[in-house]
């Protein structure tokens, strides 16, 4: 079974601090997804990344897919109260399958 | 608008009562899914199709059915539903390419007594 780890399970910083978010598994993905959640709302894509080593940025957000792919990174930088959420990473099956692993979230809370 | 719809939104039942969560989608995506969310345990993949009467199971699909007779449609039925299957579900839709960005759904809340 594919499993993606993800951490850390909750982080609370202030505004204007950096922040890294790590999603980790022993097996290889064929892309691999960020989203991201607010209460009482399903998931919103952020960002896929598909090539080993790509790296993506999304304003003050910088999204990191590992060599091997099997692991990715979300990096904030300058931290809002607006970027307060549960992420999640996603990775999809490499048999074709299309079948999702999702990690166990992030929750992320910016302090003004 | 594109959109990944859902109902009921909120739904309070009892043990062995058939129900059917329904889900539409309007952007004629080929992929569509179910998931569940669980406090510390994110969203688990129920099951999905990959197109018209083509199915298969998630991570969890121990006591779910679904049925994809139509592009736009994907219910999932609880045949009979027990308190461990009360939870928060979601249905996603998607197209099959390279990125496979996943559209959700607003979310269904079940509680099974």
């Amino acid at each position: 079974t594919q499993l993606l780890e993800q951490s850390p399970q909750f982080l609370s910083i202030q505004e204007g601090e950096n922040l890294t978010v790590y999603c980790n598994s022993s097996s290889v993905f064929s892309s691999l997804q960020w989203y991201r959640q607010e209460p009482g709302e399903g998931p919103v894509l952020l960002v896929t990344v598909v090539t080993g080593g790509e790296v993506k940025k999304l304003k003050r957000l910088t999204f990191q897919f590992g060599d091997a792919r099997k692991d990715s990174s979300l990096h904030i930088t300058a931290a809002q109260p607006g970027d307060t959420g549960l992420y999640l990473c996603a990775g999809v099956s490499t048999s074709g399958t299309y079948k999702y692993i999702f990690g166990t979230g992030t929750r992320l809370k910016v302090l003004a | 608008e594109a959109q990944v719809t859902q109902n009921p939104r909120y739904l309070i039942t009892v043990t062995g009562k058939k129900l059917t969560v329904t889900c539409s989608q309007n952007m004629n995506h080929e992929y569509m899914s179910w998931y569940r969310q669980d406090p510390g345990l994110g969203l688990r993949q129920i099951y999905y199709s990959m197109n018209v009467e083509v199915t298969d199971k998630g991570d969890v699909p121990e006591g779910y059915k679904v049925s994809r007779k139509e592009k736009r449609n994907f219910p999932l039925i609880l045949e009979s539903p027990s308190p461990n299957q009360t939870s928060l579900y979601f249905c996603a839709s998607s197209p099959i390419d390279s990125y496979n960005e996943q559209f959700f759904g607003p979310g269904t809340r079940l509680t099974v007594l």
